[in-house]
């Protein structure tokens, strides 16, 4: 089984670019989220989503958007890139109440 | 509101010395669930196990053993003659019913166990 599947694993950007994180899972999970690690943290929640066409924002939503078109993807937009958006992007989903979240293996970001 | 909790930061210990990972968390909700989750220095997050509010009994793996207390709110993790393999960071996570049907989950900040050869 897949799990849940990031892409890219590594990007470098420049300051102002934009790029879209990829997350796809295929078990038909409702919930999905995104979390960003900073080196040493603990995982901040950038955007959540309970199903196909829903999302809403985390702690942390500035600088990114979402979209929920399918059951399968979630994928994060950044917009204009920032040094401070440098960080370990991780996009999780789970089932319903009581069931753990399964990760995908992150994507490592770097904005110079 | 849901919190959790976790009070030590950073933990190093010697090989094969027990240690215990502290959990308190907070919830109004009588149904919820915790959860326990390693992230070892490659990077991934691995679920090691769940827990509902309604089963206090203490759960023993190989050399992982969790106790979970309502009464003090605490659901600890301890890891019984350490190994070097067992470093990594250690979150504890919470999932309430609520009114909204169990969106909340909540991590807490984790805890950093070293352990030295």
């Amino acid at each position: 089984n897949a799990g849940v599947t990031q892409t890219p694993k590594f990007r470098i950007l420049k300051i102002g670019q934009s790029m879209t994180l990829q997350c796809t899972q295929d078990m038909n999970h409702n919930y999905m989220y995104w979390y960003r690690q900073d080196p040493g943290m603990g995982l901040k929640l950038i955007y959540y989503s309970v199903g196909a066409g829903i999302t809403d924002k985390g702690e942390v939503p500035n600088g990114y958007n979402v979209s929920r078109s399918t059951t399968e993807d979630f994928p994060l937009r950044l917009e204009l890139a920032a040094p401070s958006q440098t960080s370990v992007y991780f996009c999780a989903s789970r089932g319903s109440f009581g069931q753990p979240q399964h990760f995908g293996d992150g994507t490592r970001l770097s904005i110079l | 509101a849901q919190k959790v909790t976790q009070a030590q930061t950073e933990i190093s210990v010697v090989e094969k010395e027990d240690v215990t990972l502290d959990c308190v968390y907070e919830t109004r909700d009588t149904t919820y669930y915790l959860f326990w989750y390693k992230q070892p220095p490659s990077g991934e997050l691995v679920f090691l196990i769940r827990r509902n509010s309604f089963d206090e009994q203490n759960e023993i793996s190989g050399r992982y053993s969790w106790n979970f207390q309502k009464s003090t709110s605490s659901f600890n993790f301890t890891i019984t003659a350490s190994q070097v393999v067992d470093s990594a960071v250690y979150f504890c996570a919470l999932n309430g019913r609520g009114d909204n049907y169990g969106q909340n989950f909540v991590f807490g900040p984790g805890t950093r166990l070293s352990v030295l050869p």
